[in-house]
């Protein structure tokens, strides 16, 4: 089992740096079975995976959002992170930390709760 | 890469059925047997519903069915119930180690 909780705060400025923690409990990310990820969904559109970490450390992102985005694994692997650099307004969402057994999210059926994140000028 | 394209709205009658489209490209949808379907309700996270264009997980109803044709894929809801009322969400590989989403849409029970 995988459970994941977003922790970061609520309100960014623009042009600052978003940074979310996921805490993750249950073997299946030690263990290296499921993926952790970030998938957001801005108002009124649909969903975006941003990138996915495996507990080695490998990583994989969204081609349009690479260039502003980092996952890591903490060090004792109960936790992964994200941070995105530059947001703007339109980076403003839900934040929903998530899990998946593939190295591409085609498939994610472990979800957190998710937070809102919303970016002000 | 662009998002899938879902209607925004769809509606049916308790007891009825009814089909939402995604459609994607050759490059996606139409490359892959690897479309999603997640149901989400108001304030809620989504949950997986269809994986592999047609495989159902544990504990999802039956009444629930996913199929693929060329760069469509639909997810049919049968025998409609209240609680079925939520948006759905399909996504796909879209290559390069990359997922796609469509925009989502609002199923209304009548």
């Amino acid at each position: 089992q995988l459970h994941l909780q977003e922790s970061g705060p609520a309100l960014v400025k623009s042009s600052e740096t978003l940074s979310l923690t996921c805490p993750v409990s249950g073997p299946s990310f030690i263990s290296g079975t499921y993926y952790g990820a970030v998938i957001r969904r801005p108002p009124g559109k649909g969903l975006e995976w941003i990138g996915s970490v495996h507990q080695s450390g490998t990583t994989f992102y969204n081609p349009s959002l690479r260039s502003r985005v980092t996952m890591s694994v903490y060090t004792s692997k109960t936790n992964f992170s994200f941070t995105m650099t530059s947001v703007t307004a339109t980076d403003t969402a839900i934040y929903y930390c998530v899990g998946h057994p593939l190295a591409v999210p085609i498939a994610v059926d472990l979800w957190g709760p998710g937070t809102l994140v919303t970016v002000s000028s | 890469q662009s998002a899938l394209t879902q209607p925004p709205s769809a509606s049916g009658s308790l007891g009825q059925s009814v089909t939402i489209s995604c459609t994607g490209t050759s490059r996606d949808i139409g490359d892959y047997e690897y479309v999603s379907w997640y149901q989400q309700h108001p304030g809620k996270a989504p949950k997986l519903i269809i994986y592999e264009v047609t495989k159902r997980p544990s504990g999802v109803p039956n009444r629930f069915s996913g199929a693929k044709s060329g760069n469509t894929a639909s997810l049919t809801v049968s025998g409609l119930q209240a609680e079925d009322e939520a948006e759905y969400h399909c996504s796909s590989h879209g290559g390069s180690n990359n997922v796609i989403f469509g925009g989502g849409t609002k199923l209304t029970v009548l």
